[in-house]
Protein backbone atom coordinates (compact mmCIF):
# COMPACT_ATOMS: atom_id res chain seq x y z
CA UNK A 1 0.00 0.00 0.00
CA UNK A 2 1.25 3.25 -1.07
CA UNK A 3 -0.85 5.32 1.77
CA UNK A 4 0.05 8.71 1.42
CA UNK A 5 2.48 10.12 -1.09
CA UNK A 6 3.79 13.66 -1.63
CA UNK A 7 5.56 15.06 -3.97
CA UNK A 8 8.37 16.32 -4.64
CA UNK A 9 10.22 15.47 -1.54
CA UNK A 10 12.93 17.99 -1.83
CA UNK A 11 12.87 21.32 -3.20
CA UNK A 12 14.43 24.80 -3.98
CA UNK A 13 12.66 27.84 -4.84
CA UNK A 14 13.89 31.85 -5.01
CA UNK A 15 11.72 34.15 -3.19
CA UNK A 16 8.94 35.25 -5.11
CA UNK A 17 8.57 31.80 -6.85
CA UNK A 18 5.54 29.73 -6.84
CA UNK A 19 5.73 25.77 -6.74
CA UNK A 20 2.66 23.62 -5.95
CA UNK A 21 3.40 20.66 -3.65
CA UNK A 22 1.30 17.45 -4.50
CA UNK A 23 -1.02 14.90 -1.97
CA UNK A 24 -2.19 11.94 -3.18
CA UNK A 25 -4.05 8.85 -1.03
CA UNK A 26 -5.17 5.51 -1.96
CA UNK A 27 -7.14 4.71 1.14
CA UNK A 28 -10.45 6.66 -0.05
CA UNK A 29 -10.16 8.59 2.72
CA UNK A 30 -12.34 11.96 3.31
CA UNK A 31 -10.46 14.39 5.61
CA UNK A 32 -6.70 15.67 4.29
CA UNK A 33 -4.56 17.85 5.88
CA UNK A 34 -1.20 20.14 5.17
CA UNK A 35 1.09 20.71 8.16
CA UNK A 36 4.10 22.35 8.15
CA UNK A 37 6.67 21.74 10.70
CA UNK A 38 9.26 23.78 11.79
CA UNK A 39 12.55 22.92 14.95
CA UNK A 40 10.62 23.15 18.35
CA UNK A 41 7.38 24.12 17.34
CA UNK A 42 5.87 20.59 16.30
CA UNK A 43 3.37 20.61 13.70
CA UNK A 44 1.02 23.33 12.53
CA UNK A 45 -2.07 22.74 10.33
CA UNK A 46 -1.97 25.35 7.38
CA UNK A 47 -5.26 23.98 5.49
CA UNK A 48 -7.37 20.70 5.33
CA UNK A 49 -10.31 19.53 3.42
CA UNK A 50 -13.20 17.28 4.71
CA UNK A 51 -14.40 16.10 1.75
CA UNK A 52 -14.05 16.32 -2.15
CA UNK A 53 -14.33 19.85 -3.42
CA UNK A 54 -13.87 21.57 0.02
CA UNK A 55 -11.36 23.43 2.02
CA UNK A 56 -10.93 25.17 5.37
CA UNK A 57 -8.17 27.37 6.96
CA UNK A 58 -5.86 25.88 9.74
CA UNK A 59 -3.83 28.03 12.35
CA UNK A 60 -1.77 29.13 9.67
CA UNK A 61 -2.82 29.85 6.41
CA UNK A 62 -1.35 32.85 5.55
CA UNK A 63 0.48 33.08 2.16
CA UNK A 64 -0.59 29.12 0.80
CA UNK A 65 -3.65 28.28 -0.97
CA UNK A 66 -5.26 24.68 -1.14
CA UNK A 67 -7.51 22.69 -3.74
CA UNK A 68 -9.71 19.40 -3.90
CA UNK A 69 -10.67 18.57 -6.77
CA UNK A 70 -10.25 15.01 -6.49
CA UNK A 71 -11.29 12.87 -3.41
CA UNK A 72 -7.71 11.53 -3.75
CA UNK A 73 -5.62 14.85 -4.01
CA UNK A 74 -4.79 17.76 -2.62
CA UNK A 75 -2.78 20.55 -3.98
CA UNK A 76 -1.05 23.13 -1.50
CA UNK A 77 0.28 26.04 -3.30
CA UNK A 78 2.52 29.02 -2.64
CA UNK A 79 1.95 31.91 -4.88
CA UNK A 80 5.08 34.14 -3.88
CA UNK A 81 7.68 32.21 -1.93
CA UNK A 82 9.41 33.83 1.49
CA UNK A 83 11.87 33.01 3.39
CA UNK A 84 9.66 32.47 6.26
CA UNK A 85 7.94 29.26 4.66
CA UNK A 86 11.44 27.10 4.83
CA UNK A 87 10.03 24.17 6.25
CA UNK A 88 9.54 20.55 6.07
CA UNK A 89 5.68 20.16 4.63
CA UNK A 90 3.43 17.28 5.61
CA UNK A 91 0.35 16.00 4.48
CA UNK A 92 -1.88 13.57 6.33
CA UNK A 93 -5.44 12.05 5.57
CA UNK A 94 -7.90 10.16 7.77
CA UNK A 95 -11.28 8.56 7.14
CA UNK A 96 -13.49 10.19 9.92
CA UNK A 97 -12.78 13.33 12.06
CA UNK A 98 -12.04 10.84 15.30
CA UNK A 99 -9.90 8.80 13.58
CA UNK A 100 -6.18 8.35 13.64
CA UNK A 101 -4.27 10.42 10.71
CA UNK A 102 -2.08 8.94 8.16
CA UNK A 103 1.34 10.87 7.25
CA UNK A 104 2.86 11.15 4.58
CA UNK A 105 7.00 11.06 4.19
CA UNK A 106 7.57 14.84 4.00
CA UNK A 107 8.61 17.32 1.66
CA UNK A 108 11.18 19.76 2.57
CA UNK A 109 11.42 22.91 0.98
CA UNK A 110 14.20 25.78 1.28
CA UNK A 111 13.50 28.91 0.02
CA UNK A 112 16.38 31.10 -0.99
CA UNK B 1 -9.29 26.86 22.70
CA UNK B 2 -7.03 23.36 22.92
CA UNK B 3 -3.76 23.17 23.38
CA UNK B 4 -1.17 20.84 24.36
CA UNK B 5 2.38 21.07 26.30
CA UNK B 6 4.84 18.24 26.48
CA UNK B 7 6.63 18.96 29.28
CA UNK B 8 10.27 17.91 28.22
CA UNK B 9 12.14 19.01 25.40
CA UNK B 10 14.87 16.16 25.12
CA UNK B 11 14.78 12.75 27.13
CA UNK B 12 17.82 11.05 27.87
CA UNK B 13 17.63 7.38 28.68
CA UNK B 14 20.16 4.70 28.90
CA UNK B 15 19.12 1.17 26.87
CA UNK B 16 16.38 -1.13 28.78
CA UNK B 17 15.78 1.66 31.38
CA UNK B 18 11.87 2.86 31.94
CA UNK B 19 10.91 6.02 30.11
CA UNK B 20 7.74 8.28 30.98
CA UNK B 21 6.92 11.18 28.34
CA UNK B 22 4.89 13.79 29.51
CA UNK B 23 2.04 15.61 27.78
CA UNK B 24 -0.44 18.25 29.28
CA UNK B 25 -3.52 19.18 27.38
CA UNK B 26 -6.28 21.93 27.94
CA UNK B 27 -9.52 21.63 26.54
CA UNK B 28 -13.47 22.64 27.44
CA UNK B 29 -14.96 19.52 24.99
CA UNK B 30 -14.29 16.08 24.92
CA UNK B 31 -11.37 15.62 23.21
CA UNK B 32 -9.30 12.20 21.39
CA UNK B 33 -5.64 11.93 21.90
CA UNK B 34 -2.69 10.57 20.23
CA UNK B 35 1.16 10.21 20.21
CA UNK B 36 2.93 9.91 16.91
CA UNK B 37 6.31 8.79 16.58
CA UNK B 38 9.08 10.24 13.96
CA UNK B 39 12.20 8.77 12.67
CA UNK B 40 14.20 11.02 11.07
CA UNK B 41 13.57 12.03 7.63
CA UNK B 42 10.05 10.48 7.96
CA UNK B 43 6.61 10.90 8.34
CA UNK B 44 4.78 10.71 11.45
CA UNK B 45 3.26 6.97 12.71
CA UNK B 46 0.69 6.31 14.96
CA UNK B 47 1.87 4.93 18.35
CA UNK B 48 -1.99 4.86 20.13
CA UNK B 49 -4.68 6.67 20.43
CA UNK B 50 -7.40 7.05 23.28
CA UNK B 51 -10.67 7.83 21.63
CA UNK B 52 -13.17 6.18 24.78
CA UNK B 53 -13.27 3.48 27.30
CA UNK B 54 -10.14 2.13 28.99
CA UNK B 55 -8.37 5.02 30.21
CA UNK B 56 -5.05 2.74 30.29
CA UNK B 57 -4.03 2.63 26.44
CA UNK B 58 -1.46 -0.10 24.43
CA UNK B 59 0.25 0.90 21.57
CA UNK B 60 2.82 -0.81 19.33
CA UNK B 61 6.77 -1.12 19.69
CA UNK B 62 5.55 -1.84 24.29
CA UNK B 63 3.89 1.76 24.46
CA UNK B 64 1.26 2.56 26.52
CA UNK B 65 -0.42 6.24 27.97
CA UNK B 66 -2.74 6.69 30.18
CA UNK B 67 -5.72 8.91 29.75
CA UNK B 68 -6.24 10.94 33.28
CA UNK B 69 -9.01 13.53 32.91
CA UNK B 70 -8.74 14.98 36.24
CA UNK B 71 -5.37 16.04 35.54
CA UNK B 72 -5.35 16.61 31.64
CA UNK B 73 -2.66 14.50 30.86
CA UNK B 74 -1.84 11.83 28.78
CA UNK B 75 1.40 10.51 29.55
CA UNK B 76 3.01 7.88 27.86
CA UNK B 77 5.02 4.97 28.88
CA UNK B 78 7.46 2.35 28.30
CA UNK B 79 8.94 -0.33 30.92
CA UNK B 80 12.07 -0.82 29.05
CA UNK B 81 13.29 1.32 25.82
CA UNK B 82 15.73 -0.34 22.83
CA UNK B 83 17.83 1.89 20.97
CA UNK B 84 15.90 1.64 17.93
CA UNK B 85 13.43 3.92 19.78
CA UNK B 86 15.36 6.83 19.54
CA UNK B 87 13.13 9.30 17.93
CA UNK B 88 10.65 12.08 18.17
CA UNK B 89 7.64 11.67 19.78
CA UNK B 90 4.53 14.07 19.45
CA UNK B 91 1.29 14.09 21.73
CA UNK B 92 -1.97 15.67 19.66
CA UNK B 93 -5.00 16.48 20.38
CA UNK B 94 -8.48 16.81 18.71
CA UNK B 95 -12.31 17.61 19.16
CA UNK B 96 -15.24 16.09 16.67
CA UNK B 97 -13.72 18.88 14.66
CA UNK B 98 -11.27 16.46 13.15
CA UNK B 99 -8.31 18.83 13.37
CA UNK B 100 -5.03 18.00 15.14
CA UNK B 101 -3.47 20.19 18.17
CA UNK B 102 0.21 19.01 18.19
CA UNK B 103 2.57 19.38 21.48
CA UNK B 104 6.26 20.55 20.76
CA UNK B 105 7.62 17.43 20.41
CA UNK B 106 10.06 15.29 22.95
CA UNK B 107 13.41 13.79 21.65
CA UNK B 108 13.86 10.87 23.26
CA UNK B 109 17.57 9.68 23.09
CA UNK B 110 18.51 6.04 23.96
CA UNK B 111 21.96 5.34 25.37
CA UNK B 112 23.79 2.22 25.64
Amino acid sequence: NAGVTQTPKFRVLKTGQSMTLLCAQDMNHEYMYWYRQDPGMGLRLIHYSVGEGTTAKGEVPDGYNVSRLKKQNFLLGLESAAPSQTSVYFCASSQFSNQPQHFGDGTRLSIL
Amino acid sequence: AQSVTQLDSQVPVFEEAPVELRCNYSSSVSVYLFWYVQYPNQGLQLLLKYLSGSTLVKGINGFEAEFNKSQTSFHLRKPSVHISDTAEYFCAVSNQGGKLIFGQGTELSVKP
